[in-house]
C-alpha cells in the first residue's frame, strides 16, 4: 500500500525551463493538494482540487499550474521555473474523517 | 485569515527530560487541529486530531491537548528517536466547508540527545 507517491524524488532546473511533478494516490481519496516547503515557513497551500475534475488556488499560486487528471493522480506545472520556485514540494490526498496523507516530497532546485 | 504559530523554533533535550511544544492558532471555526512529524527527507506523517477544547490524545509518549486558543504537544521522557520537525495544522469550518485545506504552522525542531 504506498499511499502517495510523487514523482521525480529530486529535480534541478536552469531558470525559464519547464517541468511537471506528478503525484498519485490509492486511496480513493476525493481531494488532493500541493504545498511547498520553505525553511521557516512551514507547508504553503500552492494549489488544491477538492474533487476530480475542479482545482481551486490555495496561498502561493503564482508561476504554477495544476491538472487533476482522473481520480488518482494531480500534477503539477512550472511552466517557466524561477530560482524563488527553489523549494521540496510535497503533494497530499484527504478523505473525508481523515487526516491528510503525505508523499514524500519532489527536491527541486532552480539555478 | 486563520494562522497558526509554533514555539519554540527549535528545542534541544536531553533522553528523559519532559517538555512541550506549543501551538497558538486563530481561525474563523475550528474543524480540526492536527500534529504531524516529519523527519528529514520524508513528508509529514500524521499523530493526531484535536476536534475541541479540552480533548486530549496520547500515543506512547506524546500527549496533545487542545484549548480555545492553542494546543500543546507534552513529551515525557523522550528518546532520541523522537527527534523530529513537529508541525501543528488546523482546518477551519467556514462556509461550511473547508475542502480539507490546511493551514500549517512553521514546526518545532526537536533535538533529544542521549
Amino acid at each position: 500500500n504506498a499511499g502517495v507517491t510523487q514523482t521525480p524524488k529530486f529535480q534541478v532546473l536552469k531558470t525559464g525551463q519547464s517541468m511537471t511533478l506528478q503525484c498519485a494516490q490509492d486511496m480513493n481519496h476525493n481531494s488532493m493538494y500541493w504545498y511547498r516547503q520553505d525553511p521557516g515557513m512551514g507547508l504553503r497551500l500552492i494549489y488544491y482540487s477538492a474533487s476530480e475534475g475542479t482545482t481551486d488556488k490555495g496561498e502561493v499560486p503564482n508561476g504554477y499550474n495544476v491538472s487533476r487528471l482522473n481520480k488518482r493522480e494531480f500534477s503539477l506545472r512550472l511552466e517557466s521555473a524561477a530560482p524563488s520556485q527553489t523549494s521540496v514540494y510535497f503533494c497530499a490526498s484527504w478523505g473525508r474523517n481523515q487526516p491528510q496523507h503525505f508523499g514524500d516530497g519532489t527536491r527541486l532546485s532552480i539555478l | 485569515e486563520d494562522q497558526v504559530t509554533q514555539s519554540p523554533e527549535a528545542l534541544r533535550l536531553q533522553e528523559g527530560e519532559s517538555s512541550s511544544l506549543n501551538c497558538s492558532y486563530t481561525v474563523s471555526g475550528l474543524r480540526g487541529l492536527f500534529w504531524y512529524r516529519q523527519d528529514p527527507g520524508k513528508g509529514p506523517e500524521f499523530l493526531f486530531t484535536l476536534y475541541s477544547a479540552g480533548e486530549e490524545k496520547e500515543k506512547e509518549r506524546l500527549k496533545a491537548t487542545l484549548t480555545k486558543k492553542e494546543s500543546f504537544l507534552h513529551i515525557t521522557a523522550p528518546k532520541p528517536e523522537d527527534s523530529a520537525t513537529y508541525l501543528c495544522a488546523v482546518q477551519a469550518s467556514a462556509g461550511g466547508t473547508s475542502y480539507g485545506k490546511l493551514t500549517f504552522g512553521q514546526g518545532t525542531i526537536l533535538t533529544v540527545h542521549p
